[in-house]
């Protein structure tokens, strides 16, 4: 199964973008990458996901590289809201069932 | 409202008094999916259901049970709890396509003592 890779926390101040890494070196064409964020205290919400081209919605956006063997998500200007454990995952036709998630980067926001 | 609810919340109780935590989802989703979340450690699965009477395991299935006999629900059981299940739980469920979201419900924390 494809493996994803992010750092274990980042910091930011609020009102500041944030761009959170992931690297999918082993990514298959057919994999698409989800990112899902968990706020304190809860489950995993839906952020954003993508296979090719970069997307936007309201929460944020999907930078994929062009191999994509990495990409960035990107918070424009981030609130105290912000402040959680954000994941990237693949979800391919070998793995789009059986799939659990890393830990995680832990973004902090500084008032 | 769309939604995945999980119970009960939170839940105390002895090694070997079997449980069950219900999950049931509105959304008519065919997959439905069981996590353990411990510090550390991420979201690592338990069981999967692809629809209706169809389950399977995922990373971490020893000393769980599943059952899917309506699609809205898919309560996770265990026969006879003991301390290393204490966790945080949650279930979640989607349409069956690759670009489906999952949706995740607030989570059961549970201690087995």
């Amino acid at each position: 199964d494809a493996k994803t890779t992010q750092p274990n926390s980042m910091e930011s101040n609020e009102e500041e973008p944030v761009h959170l890494p992931c690297n999918h070196s082993t990514i298959s064409g057919t994999d698409y990458i989800h990112w899902y964020r968990q706020l304190p205290s809860q489950g995993p919400e839906y952020v954003i996901h993508g296979l090719t081209s970069n997307v936007n919605n309201r929460m944020a956006s999907l930078a994929i590289a062009e191999d994509r063997k990495s990409s960035t998500l990107i918070l424009h200007r981030a609130t105290l809201r912000d402040a959680a454990v954000y994941y990237c995952i693949l979800r391919g036709l070998q793995s789009d069932y059986k799939l659990s998630f890393g830990a995680g980067t832990t973004v902090t926001v500084r008032a | 409202e769309a939604q995945v609810t999980q119970n009960p919340r939170y839940l105390i109780t002895v090694t070997g008094k079997k449980l069950t935590v219900t999950c049931s989802q509105n959304m008519n989703h065919e997959y439905m999916s069981w996590y353990r979340q411990d510090p550390g450690l991420g979201l690592r699965q338990i069981y999967y259901s692809m629809n209706v009477e169809v389950t399977d395991k995922g990373d971490v299935p020893e000393g769980y049970k599943v059952s899917r006999k309506e699609k809205r629900n898919f309560p996770l059981i265990l026969e006879s709890p003991s301390p290393n299940q204490t966790s945080l739980y949650f279930c979640a469920s989607r349409y069956s396509t690759r670009d489906s979201p999952l949706h995740f419900g607030n989570g059961t924390r549970l201690t087995v003592t």
